[in-house]
C-alpha cells in the first residue's frame, strides 16, 4: 500500500487569501489525484495530477482556482487560491497504486475560510 | 457522465443486526465499482471492489457487495455489524475505459452501531 501525508491538516483563512496544501506518498506513483469534500456532500475530483505534464482539471475546476503542482513521482500540492467562505471543505489527495488496482487517499486538509 | 446514488445517508443498527447499504449508479459500459469506509479520525480506505468475474465480491472485515448488473446496484451487506463498524461508508464508480480510475463518489452513508 501507500502511504500518504498531508500538510496542513487543517487551516482557518480569511477570505481573499491562498493556501497551498501539500501531499507527500512514500513512494513513487504515476496518478496522483485532488478531491473535494464539501459539509455534507460527497467527494468531488477536482484534477489529475501527472508528473512532467499540467494537470488535467474536472468540469467546474479551474487552474487559476486551483493552481497545482507535480514536480516529482512523490509530491504534489494543491493551492486554494482567492478563498471565500464556499472553499470550506476538506481537500484530499489520492493516488493509484497501478498494482493494487485501487486508490490510496490521504486523512485530508479540513479547511475553514471565514 | 456518471453518478452514484446512496440512499441511505445516515442508518442506526443495534449490534449483530444485519446491515444492507444500497448503491446504484448510472453509466451504461464497463464499470469498476467500490466500496470505501472512513472510520471516525482516519483515511478512507478500501473495503472491496468489482472489476469483473463473480459479481459476489468478498471484502476486508466481512463485507461483501453484490454486482447487479440489471439493476446497476452494487449493494454492501454484513451479516452481523459491530461496535467497530461504526464509520461513514462510500460506494464509487469507475468507468472501465479510462485507463485509470477516475472515481465518482456517492454521498455516503453514516452507521452508528450501538453496542
Amino acid at each position: 500500500s501507500a502511504v500518504i501525508s498531508q500538510k496542513p491538516s487543517r487551516d482557518i483563512c480569511q477570505r481573499g487569501t491562498s493556501l497551498t496544501i501539500q501531499c507527500q506518498v512514500d513512494s513513487q506513483v504515476t496518478m496522483m489525484f485532488w478531491y473535494r469534500q464539501q459539509p455534507g456532500q460527497s467527494l468531488t475530483l477536482i484534477a489529475t495530477a501527472n508528473q512532467g505534464s499540467e494537470a488535467t482539471y474536472e468540469s467546474g475546476f479551474v487552474i487559476d482556482k486551483f493552481p497545482i503542482s507535480r514536480p516529482n513521482l512523490t509530491f504534489s500540492t494543491l493551492t486554494v487560491s482567492n478563498m471565500s467562505p464556499e472553499d470550506s471543505s476538506i481537500y484530499l489527495c489520492s493516488v493509484e497504486a497501478a498494482a493494487y488496482n485501487e486508490q490510496f487517499f490521504g486523512p485530508g486538509t479540513r479547511l475553514t475560510v471565514l | 457522465a456518471q453518478s452514484v446514488s446512496q440512499h441511505n445517508h445516515h442508518v442506526i443498527l443495534s449490534e449483530a443486526a444485519s446491515l444492507e447499504l444500497g448503491c446504484n449508479y448510472s453509466y451504461g459500459g464497463t464499470v469498476n465499482l467500490f466500496w470505501y469506509v472512513q472510520y471516525p479520525g482516519q483515511h478512507l480506505q478500501l473495503l472491496l471492489k468489482y472489476f469483473s468475474g463473480d459479481p459476489l465480491v468478498k471484502g476486508i472485515k466481512g463485507f461483501e457487495a453484490e454486482f447487479i448488473k440489471s439493476k446497476f446496484s452494487f449493494n454492501l451487506r454484513k451479516p452481523s455489524v459491530q461496535w467497530s463498524d461504526t464509520a461513514e461508508y462510500f460506494c464509487a464508480v469507475n468507468a472501465g475505459n479510462t485507463g485509470f480510475q477516475k472515481l465518482v463518489f456517492g454521498t455516503g452513508t453514516r452507521l452508528l452501531v450501538s453496542p
